[in-house]
């Protein structure tokens, strides 16, 4: 695609439920990164991975997040037993080879009520 | 551990005025930074910056390096409403995948 693309816009959930985030990459970039940003502060890393697996998950907060790439371009940021404090935009990015032109999706906003 | 720091963390001017925005990082093996602006969700490209003292610039927007000082800042002149955004700086960190340290952004709001 043109660009990288993410769905929802935005997902409303009920405390305790589970939530599926999509980010489909520019078309041929072989990395993907995952970030989550909170109100008033900056992305934060979350996950990367370059082609099918996940090469640094450091940033995953707990084990309730998890996140996959099986064919090496469509990515799902999962989310277990969703907690309020899970409330934020998750943006994800995508670059030729790491480190390079990233390009950033527009962006998932997760409210957890 | 890396850092990237930006200040002021808010700014609100008039249309014609000139802001100054403020980046800090401390990053084990720097290579460059990156500039975004983020108006609603996506931020959008600014600028990369690798060289020390070299000015990047695109129109009313340019962007500078101090590798000695370890900051950049980005300056914008005849400011206009829709500069309105959050201006993110972030580190790529090479030897991790090459993932972004971002700061906190700095929320400038420019009123008519």
């Amino acid at each position: 695609g043109a660009g990288v693309s993410q769905t929802p816009s935005n997902k409303v959930t009920e405390k305790g439920k589970y939530v599926e985030l999509r980010c489909d990459p520019i078309s041929g970039h072989t990395a993907l990164y995952w970030y989550r940003q909170s109100l008033g502060q900056g992305p934060e890393f979350l996950i990367y991975f370059q082609g099918t697996g996940a090469a640094d998950d450091s940033g995953l907060p707990n084990d309730r997040f998890f996140a996959v790439r099986p064919e090496g371009s469509v990515s799902t940021l999962k989310i277990q037993r969703t907690e309020r404090g899970d409330s934020a935009v998750y943006l994800c990015a995508s670059s030729l080879a790491r480190g390079d032109g990233y390009t950033f999706g527009s962006g998932t906003r997760l409210t957890v009520v | 551990e890396d850092k990237v720091v930006q200040s002021p963390l808010s700014l609100v001017v008039h249309e014609g005025d000139t802001v100054t925005l403020n980046c800090s990082y401390e990053v084990t093996n720097f290579r460059s930074l990156l500039w975004y602006k983020q108006e609603k969700k996506a931020p959008t490209f600014l600028f990369m910056l690798t060289s020390s003292g070299i000015e990047k610039k695109s129109g009313r927007l340019s962007s500078i390096l101090d590798k000695k000082e370890l900051s950049s800042i980005l300056n914008i002149t005849a400011t206009q409403t829709g500069d309105s955004a959050i201006y993110l700086c972030a580190v790529p960190i090479y030897n991790q995948g090459g993932k972004l340290i971002f700061g906190q952004g700095t929320e400038l709001s420019v009123k008519p």
